[in-house]
């Protein structure tokens, strides 16, 4: 069964932890993303890579890290530094090419308490 | 990067009326127009797509039109039905995959 698997679907986080948000793709897809949602708000990029081993910075790459060792996966920190990480995050991938369809993972809740 | 604007941001119609919701972008190298729909709670999944060297496109009740010189393209929904009640994105591409969606249009069907 192909797609975009995200783990997990809810967590929640204390104040000062580090979380790491799990995505994996078996799509063959080289270009992987990552999306912040807020509720009732649009989609905001984190970061994103192209090719394995390599990634840039989107809009609101503040606190947040990635990697990208493999080429299916592409795991997100949320880190200590990012002083509101409460949201919806999603997970896209795509192949390389430009003009290609997005694809999203289901989402991940974080909740810090 | 791409400056992305979508109106409204809030549209409302009765069932068997028809909605179009437009999306401006800066970039004008953007080459790719697709539009995605989002349930509550749910993930965004495309719905309809346009490429720069064409005009329009239209499959079933979902038509992308495309103004390359005016830097917009729109969503039109025809014979709404109230399971076309979502939020719907605009994300013309920039950069070679780096993706940048619109704030987004929430769009309402009254049975």
């Amino acid at each position: 069964d192909g797609g975009i698997t995200q783990s997990p679907k809810y967590l929640f986080r204390k104040e000062g932890q580090n979380v790491t948000l799990s995505c994996e793709q078996n799509l063959n897809h080289d270009a992987m993303y990552w999306y912040r949602q807020d509720p009732g708000q649009g989609l905001r990029l984190i970061y994103y890579s192209q090719i394995v081993n390599d990634f840039q910075k989107g809009d609101i790459a503040e606190g947040y890290s990635v990697s990208r060792e493999k080429k299916e996966s592409f795991p997100l920190t949320v880190t200590s530094a990012q002083k509101n990480p409460t949201a919806f995050y999603l997970c896209a991938s795509s192949m390389a090419s430009s003009g290609n369809t997005i694809y999203f993972g289901e989402g991940s809740w974080l909740t810090v308490v | 990067g791409e400056n992305v604007e979508q109106h409204p941001s809030t549209l409302s119609v009765q069932e068997g009326d028809s909605a179009v919701i437009k999306c401006t972008y800066s970039d004008s190298a953007s080459n790719y127009f697709p539009w995605y729909k989002q349930e509550l709670g749910k993930r965004p999944q495309l719905i309809i797509d346009i490429r720069s060297n064409v005009g329009e496109k239209k499959d079933q009740r979902i038509a992308v039109t495309l103004n390359k010189t005016a830097k917009h393209f729109s969503l039109h929904i025809t014979e709404t039905q109230p399971e076309d009640s979502a939020v719907y994105f605009c994300a013309p591409l920039y950069n070679n995959n780096d993706m940048r969606f619109g704030a987004g249009t929430r769009l309402t069907v009254k049975p």
